[in-house]
């Protein structure tokens, strides 16, 4: 199954802004929305932002995610210590019929 | 919330099956998604079940090998898993699709997952 490619780590001092980026193709991110997922280690991911740029109840406004064409970020500002994790990318596929995750980012708080 | 069973070890080329039981939301409407991921590494899609059962979408990995379903009836969906692999190892999620258009890979929520262990 295809990746969405994703940087394997980022990293920002606290307080700073951080940008995960997600690269799809014209059968993934293009026509669809994107789906942010966060795993803490030994946790199940949770739901961070949907349909490209809604955040659920929950998830503060720190957070905000974006699509141009083919690609699609997350920007986390304010970086906190407890924002150390991994992060994912999800989109429909359309040519596979199936979802497609990122490559997964490592995000460290310095 | 989601409830993922029947995990455990199993022998290469053996069958396993995992049931998933929902609760808390309207079962029947929602299309839902196995996902898994092996030791140390990133998520993977596995399967899809459309909310009323009528069809199932596979991961080019387990095509042929694994079969989803569901018991509306019950809140419940599985995964029949034959011709297991060490591959085949890891955590697997069921989560809900929570696009009220069908499925979209918006998960919410996800269950704690179910460890299966392939191995001789």
């Amino acid at each position: 199954q295809s990746l969405l490619r994703q940087p394997p780590s980022a990293s920002g001092n606290v307080g700073q802004r951080v940008t995960i980026s997600c690269s799809g193709s014209a059968s993934n991110i293009g026509p669809n929305t994107v789906h942010w997922y966060r795993q803490l280690p030994g946790s199940a991911p949770t739901l961070l932002i949907y349909s490209t740029s809604q955040r659920p109840s929950g998830v503060p406004d720190r957070f905000s995610g974006s699509k141009s064409g083919t690609s699609a970020s997350l920007a986390i500002s304010g970086l906190q210590s407890e924002d150390e994790a991994d992060y994912y990318c999800a989109a429909w596929d359309d040519r596979l019929h199936g979802v497609v995750f990122g490559t997964a980012t490592s995000v460290t708080v310095l | 919330q989601l409830v993922e069973s029947g995990g455990g070890v199993v022998q290469p080329g053996r069958s396993l099956r995992l049931s998933c039981v929902a609760s808390g939301f309207s079962f029947n409407k929602h299309a839902i998604h196995w996902v898994r991921q092996a030791p140390g590494k990133g998520l993977e899609w596995v399967a899809v079940t459309t909310y009323d059962g009528t069809a199932g979408y596979y991961a080019v990995s387990v095509k042929g090998r694994f079969t989803i379903s569901r018991d509306n009836s019950k809140n419940t969906v599985y995964i029949e898993m034959t011709r297991l692999r060490n591959e085949d190892s890891g955590v697997y999620f069921c989560v809900r699709d929570a696009d009220p258009s069908g499925y979209s890979g918006w998960f919410d929520p996800w269950g704690q997952g179910a460890l299966v262990t392939v191995s001789s």
